[in-house]
């Protein structure tokens, strides 16, 4: 049974860098079959896409994050990881962990959501 | 970025109700489209995906359909579990864009 969760401080003090990980159990992050995505949301707000990384470790980031984000891949601890600088009040959302079907192309496992708040 | 609009924003329905949701793509999108449910607190979950296929384990009462621009999610008789907000999302082109949800309320 596959399971996302998510690690990392709950609070980060304006323009430091927000990091955080998700370790994936129950199936290899290795596979060619899928990617690997960061998702925020505000609280009370949408859905926000910020990021995909692939085994291989290629990258696509949403171009309104872009200059600010970087999503990296350690296949060794089954684990992939978000970093976000330079952070304003903005940022302060629930950051999820899914993966992403690399044919079919929906997020279909989801870890369970960590909140991040930006404040000093 | 592909823009997605889901209309309404809310909506109040009583259980056995029949409800639609609609989602517009400011561009073609073939059938990459995918409906998810959210509850508060927790983490979305997938409900269809290619804009008609459903998820293993969904109930039937479940259904998507729609091509193009123009998507719709269909609920055919809402049970007291349903009441949430659901999300749209492009998968046609990076980044996966999402709508900004219906909230379906109890009436």
């Amino acid at each position: 049974h596959l399971q996302l969760q998510e690690s990392g401080p709950g609070l980060v003090k304006p323009s430091e860098t927000l990091s955080l990980t998700c370790t994936v159990s129950g199936d290899s992050i290795s596979s060619s079959s899928y990617y690997w995505g960061w998702i925020r949301q505000p609280p009370g707000k949408e859905l926000e896409w910020i990021g995909i990384i692939y085994y291989s470790g290629g990258t696509y980031y949403s171009p309104s994050l872009k200059s600010r984000v970087t999503i990296s891949i350690d296949t060794s601890k089954n684990q992939f990881s978000l970093r976000l600088s330079s952070v304003t009040a903005a940022d302060t959302a629930v950051y999820y962990c899914a993966r992403l079907g690399y044919n079919s192309r929906e997020f279909d496992y989801w870890g369970q959501g960590t909140l991040v708040t930006v404040s000093s | 970025d592909i823009q997605m609009t889901q209309s309404p924003s809310s909506v109040s329905a009583s259980v056995g109700d029949r409800v639609t949701i609609t989602c517009r793509a400011s561009q073609g999108i073939s059938s990459w489209l995918v409906w998810y449910q959210q509850k508060p607190g927790k983490a979305p979950k997938l409900l269809i995906y290619a804009a008609s296929n459903l998820q293993s384990g969904v109930p039937s009462r479940f259904s998507g359909s729609g091509s193009g621009t123009d998507f719709t999610l269909t609920i055919s008789s809402l049970q007291p579990e349903d009441f949430a907000t659901y999300y749209c999302q492009q998968a046609n082109s990076f980044p996966y864009t999402f709508g900004q949800g219906t909230k379906l309320e109890i009436k």
